[in-house]
This record gives C-alpha cells, structure tokens and sequence, in this order.
C-alpha cells in the first residue's frame, strides 16, 4: 500500500514565524503535490514537482515555497506566516501520467 | 485551464437510498478521479476513468466524454458512506496537476 506521511497532524504558529510542512512518500512517485483546503473553495494547488529539485506554481504560489532534494520527500515553507495561511494543508503523490493520487491525511495548520 | 462543476453540493438522504452525484468540466481530459474525504481530512481515491464505467462494491462511475460530464453513484446507500464526494479533472497545464470540483457533502441518515 501506498503511504504518503505528512510529519504533522495539527500545527499551531505564530504570524511571521518560518513553518515547515514536511511529506514523505515511499512509493517512488515522480509527482508530489502541495494543496491546501478551505471550506467553500476546495482544494487549491500551491506548487507541486515532477522531480528531485524540479518545483512549478500552482494557482496560489504566493507567501509559500517549496523543496524538493530527495525523490521521496516534499516540503512546504511558509516564508513568513499570516493569519490568512491558517487552513488545512494537504500532499499527495502519484506517478507520472495520469495516475492516481495518493494523500496524506492532511496538517491543520492555525496561524494566531 | 479546466473548469469542474459539482451538483448537487449538499445531499442528505435515507439509508438504503440511490445516490447519484454530478460533475461537468470544460475542456476534453484523459481521465476523471473521484475521490472521498471522511470527516478529520483524509482523501482516498475512488476511482480514475477515462470511458465508460466502473464499479467497486456499492459505488458505480460513469464517465461521457463527449459531453464532458460523469456521475458517481451509490446503491443501497448506507451512513458509512457520509462523506464529500470530490471530482477532479487533470488542470490542462501540461504537467500533472488537478483541477477539483468543489465537493458534494452527503450524509446518509440511518
């Protein structure tokens, strides 16, 4: 079974702290995804890579960067968080093509 | 970029119940994901097509191509099956990415 692992499940920070979001995957995916998720507009994509140190926007790229320098792994950065980041924050993984996608169970991150 | 609609995007209905969830989107893809959310966040993929139809158990996806719509349906509805229905519809960008309806909320009430 495919296990996409996000290292946390609830996230408490404060506005202009550096937040990480790590996800790990253990299927060798080339794609890892970032999405976050609020209620009324669905999932949204953030960025996501097609492979180790290849990273491309998604619709709402800003205030967020991302990581990528093992195959497996996929991280998140909120430079400087805002209270307007606090949402639930999900990564998914799939193979190359169209394919299915593998979640995790999701981080809620509150920015206070 | 694509666009998906989902209807309807609140569905309440009695255990036993046929349940039969819409999505459009606007540009020709290669496949369609229906995917499930439970309550506390996480998403499972139900079914990726391309044609035709599927079936796993109680749940069946239908996919039309030519008009750009599919349904999802669930046969003897049950309260297990409360949760959002999410369609998702490849962005058009030439990478990978997903374009995903807004969710259908159902509860099934026993």
């Amino acid at each position: 079974d495919v296990k996409v692992t996000q290292s946390s499940r609830y996230l408490v920070k404060r506005t202009g702290e550096k937040v990480f979001l790590e996800c790990v995957q253990d299927m060798d995916h080339e794609n890892m995804f970032w999405y976050r998720q609020d209620p009324g507009l669905g999932l949204r994509l953030i960025y996501f890579s097609y492979d180790v140190k290849m990273k491309e926007k998604g619709d709402i790229p800003e205030g967020y960067s991302v990581s990528r320098e093992k195959k497996e792994r996929f991280s998140l950065i909120l430079e400087s968080a805002s209270t307007n980041q606090t949402s639930m924050y999900l990564c998914a993984s799939s193979f190359i093509g169209p394919r299915p996608l593998h979640f995790g169970n999701g981080t809620r991150l509150t920015v206070t | 970029k694509n666009e998906v609609e989902q209807s309807p995007q609140n569905l309440t209905a009695q255990e036993g119940e046929f349940i039969t969830i819409n999505c459009s989107y606007s540009v020709g893809i290669s496949a369609l994901h229906w995917l499930q959310q439970h309550p506390g966040g996480g998403i499972v993929s139900l079914f990726m097509l391309s044609s035709g139809k599927k079936k796993h158990g109680r749940l069946i996806a239908t996919i039309n191509i030519q008009e750009k719509h599919s349904s999802l349906h669930i046969t003897a509805s049950h309260p297990r099956d409360s949760a959002v229905y999410i369609c998702a519809v490849p962005s058009g960008g030439g990478a990978d990415g997903l374009t995903f309806g807004k969710g259908t909320h159902l509860i099934i009430q026993p």
